[in-house]
C-alpha cells in the first residue's frame, strides 16, 4: 500500500528562524514527489516538484531534498518568515496512476 | 501551470439541503479530480471525471451523494446533496495538467449548520 508519512505533525518556530520538515514514503514505481503550501482554507499550492534523478531543488526560501534510495525528503525553510505560517503536504506520484498520495502534513506557525 | 477556479469560495447550508460547486480551468484538460479536505486532516479523493463519460468514485463516496457533471474540457461541478454537519470540509479541484502532475483550485470551504 502507498503511504506517506511527515514530520512533526506541527511545530513553532520563531521568525528568522530555519526548520525543517520530513517526509517518507513507501510508493512505488515512484515518479516525483512535491511539496505543497497549503494556507488555511486554500487550496494547496506547488513548491517543489522532484523526480526520481533529482536530489535537491529550491524555490526561494524553500529548499527540497530527496533521497529515493531511502525514499526520504525534506523540506527547509530558510530565514522563516510570517508569511510561512502554513501547513506543508508531502505529496508523492506513482507512475502510471493519476491518484496521489498524500501526507497528513506538517503545520508551521511562525511568530514574531 | 494551470489557472483554476472554484465558485463559491465558501458557505454555509442547512442541513438536508444541497450546495453545487463549480470549477473553472483556463484550458482544456482531459482528467478533473474532486478533493475532500476535512478540517485537520489530509485530502481525500472523491471522483474522476472525464468529459464524455461517467465520473469514477473512490471508495466510500457515492454518484448519489456526489453527483459529478463534465459537461466539456475546461468545466465541472460537484453537488454535495443532503447535507449534514459531516459534509463541512473544503472541496477541491484539480486537473491533471501534465503527467503525474496536478494543479489545485483555491477550494471551497463549506459549513453546513
Amino acid at each position: 500500500k502507498n503511504q506517506v508519512e511527515q514530520s512533526p505533525q506541527s511545530l513553532i518556530i520563531l521568525e528568522g528562524k530555519n526548520c525543517t520538515l520530513q517526509c517518507n514514503y513507501t510508493v512505488s514505481p515512484f515518479s516525483n514527489l512535491r511539496w505543497y503550501k497549503q494556507d488555511t482554507g486554500r487550496g494547496p499550492v506547488s513548491l517543489t516538484i522532484m523526480t526520481f534523478s533529482e536530489n535537491t531543488k529550491s524555490n526561494g526560501r524553500y529548499t527540497a531534498t530527496l533521497d529515493a534510495d531511502t525514499k526520504q525528503s525534506s523540506l527547509h525553510i530558510t530565514a522563516s518568515q510570517l508569511s510561512d505560517s502554513a501547513s506543508y503536504i508531502c505529496v508523492v506520484s506513482a507512475h502510471y496512476d493519476y491518484k496521489l498520495s498524500f501526507g497528513a502534513g506538517t503545520t508551521v506557525t511562525v511568530r514574531a | 501551470s494551470a489557472v483554476i477556479s472554484q465558485k463559491p469560495s465558501r458557505d454555509i447550508c442547512q442541513r438536508g439541503t444541497s450546495l453545487t460547486i463549480q470549477c473553472q480551468v483556463d484550458s482544456q484538460v482531459t482528467m478533473m479530480f474532486w478533493y475532500r479536505q476535512q478540517p485537520g486532516q489530509s485530502l481525500t479523493l472523491i471522483a474522476t471525471a472525464n468529459q464524455g463519460s461517467e465520473a469514477t468514485y473512490e471508495s466510500g463516496f457515492v454518484i448519489d451523494k456526489f453527483p459529478i457533471s463534465r459537461p466539456n474540457l475546461t468545466f465541472s461541478t460537484l453537488t454535495v446533496s443532503n447535507m449534514s454537519p459531516e459534509d463541512s470540509s473544503i472541496y477541491l479541484c484539480s486537473v491533471d495538467r501534465e503527467p503525474d502532475t496536478q494543479y489545485f483550485g483555491p477550494g471551497t470551504r463549506l459549513t453546513v449548520l
